[in-house]
């Protein structure tokens, strides 16, 4: 079956350090990758994308490779900040006659203290 | 206003009573997903609806049911609530064309403890 792993939280850094929260997963067929956010309070929102090997999905300063000689989609960003403070959650999906359901990693929270 | 949005942001009960969490989208997208968020878990898919009458087991679907009379609305029922099912429920919606394919959209979520 599919599943997603990633890195287990929680994760805490100052405000500017450089950002990783790694990701991988197990599918079958050719997935398409997610990072989704949470902010305190909210529901999830699409932080960044990738539909196919080698794509960059990018967004706020965060990226994203799809990397599918090693199966993964590791999250980055150069210099965080207090308002990047929320869980973080890798996920994907298979296309099956367009019902794209999704498969969620159990989320990183990450706070950044200033 | 258009959206998601989830009724009520928080609900306490009891064990045995039957709840209902309310779901509503303005978009007219096809596909709608109910999620639990558990700490460890991640989100794990409970039901899902393809279209208006059209609905499908995810996940974790025991002890829940759900109905999609109307695109729009797409409520879930716990019949007879029990401990294990205090969770945070999220609603989603997909849209699947132009910009909105491979996105879904999330509503605020809500907070449900059964005691």
């Amino acid at each position: 079956g599919n599943s997603v792993t990633q890195m287990e939280g929680p994760v805490t850094l100052s405000e500017e350090a450089f950002l990783t929260i790694n990701c991988t997963y197990t599918a079958t067929g050719y997935p398409s990758l997610f990072w989704y956010v949470q902010y305190p309070g909210e529901g999830l929102q699409l932080l960044l994308k990738a539909t196919k090997a080698d794509d960059k999905g990018s967004n706020k300063g965060f990226e994203a490779t799809y990397r599918k000689e090693t199966t993964s989609f590791h999250l980055e960003k150069g210099s965080v900040q207090v308002s990047d403070s929320a869980v973080y959650f890798c996920a994907l999906s298979i296309s099956n006659f367009g019902n794209e359901k999704l498969t969620f990693g159990t989320g990183t929270r990450l706070t950044i203290i200033p | 206003d258009a959206g998601i949005t989830q009724s009520p942001r928080y609900k306490i009960t009891e064990t045995g009573r039957q709840v209902t969490l309310m779901c509503h989208q303005t978009w007219s997208h096809s596909y709608m997903f109910w999620y639990r968020q558990d700490l460890g878990h991640g989100l794990r898919l409970i039901y899902y609806s393809a279209a208006a009458d059209i609905t499908d087991k995810g996940e974790v679907p025991d002890g829940y049911v759900v109905s999609r009379s109307k695109t729009e609305n797409f409520p879930l029922t716990l019949e007879s609530a029990t401990r294990s099912q205090t969770s945070v429920y999220f609603c989603a919606t997909y849209g699947g064309r132009g910009d909105a394919k491979n996105i879904q959209y999330f509503g605020a979520g809500t907070r449900l403890s059964v005691l």
